[in-house]
């Protein structure tokens, strides 16, 4: 089946410190890839949506300034979260489909902890 | 707001028993995909089932799809202990952005052997 790999997968860093968490495609061509964000023992919330070559579309709620994603490849994206504060520590989650968008193959996730 | 509202929230059987959660949502759909997460880990698809579908299966899973009810099931037969995890119904909405999914809450399944 198809794979996504998603790195790092736990990260531990300084309140202040930005991070980058990579999500790539590694035997089809996401033509869209996704982002969420999961709190514990909740579920999935859509961070934003990302097309190859275009800008992302992020979800009301989101800033985009603080979380700033880039794909410019049809296998790889990345999720920078700048100046991570300890309210960003959360289990963040990418996702990739093809031109048929269904389904959509997810990473393992990164686990984010800001001290 | 959460489109998807899976119940129980929590599950415990044992193993060899029928496991049955339900998914219920608010607005018109394309298709309902049901996903699994192992704890700490990224999510399965598992099935889909489109709007104009009422029930398919896969293996050992089932799912049913009411749409005058805005409601799904999720029915694993024959549970494994290797069946535990959370399961995740995620919706995806007619129109524009319909290949984007709205998940639930999930459901917390434990598998005792």
């Amino acid at each position: 089946g198809a794979v996504v790999s998603q790195h790092p997968s736990r990260v531990i860093c300084k309140s202040g410190t930005s991070v980058k968490i990579e999500c790539r495609s590694l035997d089809f061509q996401a033509t869209t890839m996704f982002w969420y964000r999961q709190f514990p023992k909740q579920s999935l919330m859509l961070m934003a949506t990302s097309n190859e070559g275009s800008k992302a579309t992020y979800e009301q709620g989101v800033e985009k300034d603080k979380f700033l994603i880039n794909h410019a490849s049809l296998t790889l994206s990345t999720l920078t979260v700048t100046s991570a504060h300890p309210e960003d520590s959360s289990f963040y989650i990418c996702s990739a489909s093809n031109a048929g968008g269904v389904p959509q193959h997810f990473g393992d996730g990164t686990r984010l902890s800001i001290l | 707001s959460q489109q998807g509202e899976e119940d129980p929230q929590a599950l415990s059987i044992q193993e060899g028993e029928n496991a049955t959660m339900n998914c219920s949502y608010k607005t018109s759909i394309n298709n309902l995909q049901w996903y699994r997460q192992n704890s700490g880990r990224g999510l399965v698809h598992l099935i889909l089932i489109r709007s104009n579908e009422r029930e398919k299966h896969s293996g050992r899973l089932r799912v049913t799809l009411d749409t005058s009810k805005k409601s799904s099931s999720l029915l694993i037969t024959a549970s494994r202990a290797a069946d535990t995890a959370s399961y995740f119904c995620a919706t995806a909405s007619t129109g524009a952005g319909s290949y984007q999914l709205t998940f639930g809450k999930g459901t917390k399944l434990s598998v005792i052997p």
